[in-house]
């Protein structure tokens, strides 16, 4: 069964922690990206990767890291620098050019995360 | 000019009839164009994608591109209470990044 995988699906953190949400996917996808989404502000893209051990900035990449060491696993962590984490978190992944899904990004079910 | 514009709504359509949904985009050079549906509280979904300038067709749904005018659509006919959602737009443009607008709402009237 393919796809992508987020989790957790809840995430609830306390201010000054650091947490790490899990993106993997089986679907052989070269690229994996991870957007932040707020009410009435659409995706906004925060890190992305082409390939393993390659990862390069979005728009609003202060405050998170992340990591590329296999190509099925993306990982983002959310630093205690990030000053308003709480919102939907997701992960997608886009197929290689040399196969037939290249254009066509999909999306994981997504992590809630709220700072309490 | 924003990248990519949609009207945030919300389109009122009534059950049964022909749901128009708009997009335009500012890269002249964008080559792909996908409509993503999405459910409150749930991840987009795609839904359809067009690469050519005309009408593609898939079940309800039909996708328009029109490439000089720098303008998609998404036709849904038969509209049904359970197509009531988000839906987004997305261009990939000549940095090879896809680029979402920040969507449609649409509520169909049962």
């Amino acid at each position: 069964d393919g796809g992508i995988t987020q989790s957790p699906k809840y995430l609830f953190r306390k201010e000054g922690q650091n947490v790490t949400l899990s993106c993997e996917q089986n679907l052989n996808h070269d690229a994996m990206y991870w957007y932040r989404q707020d009410p009435g502000q659409g995706l906004r893209l925060i890190y992305y990767s082409q390939i393993v051990n390659d990862f390069q900035k979005g728009d609003i990449a202060e405050g998170y890291s992340v990591s590329r060491e296999k190509k099925e696993s993306f990982p983002l962590t959310v630093t205690s620098a990030q000053k308003n984490p709480t919102a939907f978190y997701l992960c997608a992944s886009r197929g290689s050019r040399q196969g037939g899904s290249y254009n066509e990004q999909f999306f994981g079910p997504g992590t809630r995360l709220t700072v309490l | 000019q924003k990248e990519v514009e949609q009207n945030s709504g919300p389109l009122s359509v009534p059950e049964g009839a022909i749901a128009s949904l708009n997009c335009t985009y500012s890269d002249r050079v964008s080559q792909s164009f996908f409509w993503y549906r999405q459910y409150s509280g749930k991840s987009p979904e795609l839904i359809m994608s067009i690469y050519s300038n005309g009408d593609k067709e898939d079940g309800r749904f039909t996708a328009q591109l029109n490439k000089a005018s720098q303008y998609v659509s998404l036709l849904i006919r038969d509209s049904q209470p359970s197509d009531s959602a988000t839906y987004l737009c997305a261009v990939r443009n000549r940095d090879d990044k896809i680029i979402f607008g920040k969507g449609t709402r649409l509520h169909i009237l049962p």
